[in-house]
């Protein structure tokens, strides 16, 4: 049982390039988020789903889209790349939405230069 | 604006020792969570509460949605409890504090 998949662990991006996150569970849950996570600041929240087809915006969404084709995955893009980017990203899912305890992936190491 | 503010900000313990780290926070909420980040950054749910106390081993959390405070307990402590603590009190979305560095000498 692999449990929430975050892929890839590390990447540099120059200022500008876009890419994608990759995030997978396989534990049918409902609800997925990103959160991104800064030195000296709590985990923040940048976008989330309760269900295939539904995404909302967290507190920090800008620079971020989201889609939720399957149960599944719950992919973050980056579309143009900036320095305020780089942070250590995080992806959850729970069965129960945010008032069930939340399983994470291992984060993903995000450098823009 | 500080929502949620945890203390203290870094511990550093002794083994065997009893350890308290509290979560104050400033909005109404329906529940609070306790994670757990392993210093190789994963982090682990610990606790979902809404009311009262629930416990787990050595861990055990506690929480008055009254007064707006949760404290996590460890019992016993070893060097492994080494990690930071974060509580994320529920409102509309989680709000995650900075969390509390523990650190567990042997």
């Amino acid at each position: 049982n692999a449990g929430v998949t975050q892929t890839p662990k590390f990447q540099v991006l120059k200022t500008g390039q876009s890419m994608t996150l990759q995030c997978a569970q396989d534990m049918n849950h409902e609800y997925m988020s990103w959160y991104r996570q800064d030195p000296g600041m709590g985990l923040r929240l940048i976008h989330y789903s309760v269900g295939a087809g539904i995404t909302d915006q967290g507190e920090v969404p800008n620079g971020y889209n989201v889609s939720r084709s399957t149960t599944e995955d719950f992919p973050l893009r980056l579309l143009s790349a900036a320095p305020s980017q780089t942070s250590v990203y995080f992806c959850a899912s729970s069965y129960g939405g945010r008032n069930s305890p939340l399983h994470f992936g291992n984060g993903t190491r995000l450098t823009v230069t | 604006k500080n929502e949620v503010e945890q203390s203290p900000q870094n511990l550093t313990a002794q083994e065997g020792e009893f350890i308290t780290i509290n979560c104050s926070y400033s909005v109404g909420i329906s529940a609070l969570h306790w994670l757990q980040q392993h210093p190789g950054g994963g982090i682990v749910s610990l606790f979902m509460l809404s009311s009262g106390k629930k416990k787990h081993g050595r861990l055990i959390a506690t929480i008055n949605i009254q007064e707006k405070h949760s404290s996590l307990h460890i019992t016993a402590s070893h060097p492994r409890d080494s990690a930071v603590y974060i509580c994320a009190p529920l409102e509309r979305n989680l709000i995650f504090g900075k969390g509390t560095k523990l650190s567990v000498k042997p």
